[in-house]
């Protein structure tokens, strides 16, 4: 049972454009959601988070949006640059700290320049 | 650098036998997590300590062990190996400082293949 979901396996965007990705999850008991990126031969390194609190984080270029009625967040850059290009994981977690995190399967962003 | 190291970086090993990972976490860190990547999978939660004690538990083969040590490093263990244990393994540390309290800091994972 996935209940994290990741729909998009890829996304192509022009550099300087916007990138939208997205993830929608199952369990209303995640109060905490996070979005990594992965290089390849990296481990994935944090981006950005957001408490089911809020419904908006932002941070430089990168912002997160969580719609809990919807359950489904997304994270917007602005503006895409070409050292964007990576895979991209959301991830949830029923508590905040020292608990585990959900994955989901990741999308795959590609920033032409 | 996330301050978390993992060795060894690549394993290759054959049906039926047993392999350790090993994972340090970045200076301070208590909490210690284990996940598996298979390919074009997510990242899949195998077991958390924390402070040396088992925390939470995901889908983790009985056939796989894990322990953290008083010195706060971890070791994943998998035995009777099945090509289909091929995976990247990441281990993740959190729990620090208050300002990190909420991020999982990864290593740069271990690439396991079953032949």
């Amino acid at each position: 049972d996935q209940q994290v979901k990741q729909n998009s396996p890829s996304l192509s965007v022009q550099e300087g454009r916007i990138s939208i990705l997205n993830c929608d999850y199952t369990n209303s008991m995640f109060d905490y959601f996070l979005w990594y990126k992965k290089y390849p031969a990296e481990g994935p390194t944090f981006l950005i988070s957001i408490s089911s609190i809020k419904d908006k984080n932002e941070d430089g270029r990168f912002t997160v949006f969580l719609n809990k009625s919807a359950k489904h967040l997304s994270l917007h850059i602005v503006p895409s640059q070409p050292g964007d290009s990576a895979v991209y994981f959301c991830a949830a977690t029923p508590r905040a700290g020292t608990y585990k995190y959900i994955f989901g399967t990741g999308t795959r962003l590609k920033v032409l320049a | 650098d996330s301050g978390v190291t993992q060795t060894p970086k690549h394993l290759i090993t054959a049906t039926g036998q047993r392999v350790t990972l090993r994972c340090s976490p970045r200076s301070g860190d208590l909490s210690v997590y284990w996940y598996q990547q298979s390919l074009d999978q997510g990242l899949q939660f195998l077991i958390q300590y924390y402070n040396g004690e088992e925390r939470a538990k995901g889908n983790i083969l009985e056939r796989f062990s894990a322990q953290q040590f008083p010195d706060l490093h971890s070791e994943l263990n998998l035995s009777s190996l099945e090509l289909g244990d091929s995976a990247l393994y990441f281990c993740a540390s959190s729990g620090g400082t208050p300002s990190s309290y909420n991020e999982q800091f990864f290593g740069p994972g271990t690439r396991l293949t079953v032949l």
